[in-house]
């Protein structure tokens, strides 16, 4: 019954690699987020995509670029890894017009960069 | 500026009690407000919503209460138990909202202890 899948649960990268994080999702949803999360800043939004091949800029975009080839996957890419983008990174999708049903978040990637 | 508050980073109930936790937004024209609940290593789960026509919405252990003159929000859960236990984050519908957008608080950390 899994919706949103994150390639990695954990994920430990060295300073200057650049870093892939996969998100897929079953669901046909248009809309696809990245969002880190981090003790006491709570959600941030890094990007957003609302269909292939588009994408937008969320609040903390800097150091990050995203990838929507097609509809089911939305990568995020650290261009150059730093320690300071260790963090929780989450998925997640929703559905356009349907904003009651919310996001579907996948499971998470702890990443850490060493 | 945040748009969704909640001004309790943390909070701690003994088990069988009730659990309140607020939420405060400063856009009227949010529409729909939805709170989900975390678990360490795990993506957010959709808990309860409200839509702004109504101040009351009930599941089960869990009710959310919206006022909307004083744009406030509450999740209460009754009877508390260890297994509530984690960071609820409020979220709510950005206007225009057809695209699937939330706007998330910074969340707080419930602790139930037996």
């Amino acid at each position: 019954d899994v919706k949103v899948t994150q390639s990695s649960r954990y994920l430990v990268k060295r300073t200057g690699e650049k870093v892939f994080l996969e998100c897929v999702q079953d669901m046909d949803h248009e809309n696809m987020f990245w969002y880190r999360q981090d003790p006491g800043l709570g959600l941030r939004l890094i990007y957003f995509s609302y269909d292939v091949k588009m994408k937008e800029k969320g609040d903390i975009p800097e150091g990050y670029s995203v990838s929507r080839e097609k509809k089911e996957r939305f990568s995020l890419i650290l261009e150059s890894a730093s320690t300071n983008q260790t963090s929780m990174y989450l998925c997640a999708s929703s559905q356009t017009g349907s904003v009651t049903d919310g996001y579907t978040f996948g499971s998470g990637t702890r990443l850490t960069v060493v | 500026d945040q748009q969704v508050k909640q001004n309790s980073p943390s909070l701690s109930v003994q088990e069988g009690r009730i659990s309140i936790l607020n939420c405060d937004y400063t856009n009227s024209m949010f529409d729909y407000f939805l709170w989900y609940k975390k678990y360490p290593a795990e993506g957010p789960t959709f808990l309860i919503s409200i839509s702004s026509i109504k101040d009351k919405n009930e599941d089960g252990r869990f009710t959310v209460f919206l006022n909307k003159s004083a744009k406030h929000l509450s999740l209460h859960i009754v009877p508390s138990q260890p297994g509530d236990s984690a960071v609820y984050f409020c979220a709510a519908s950005a206007p225009g909202g057809s695209q699937g957008n939330l706007i998330f608080g910074k969340g707080t950390k419930l602790s139930v202890k037996p």
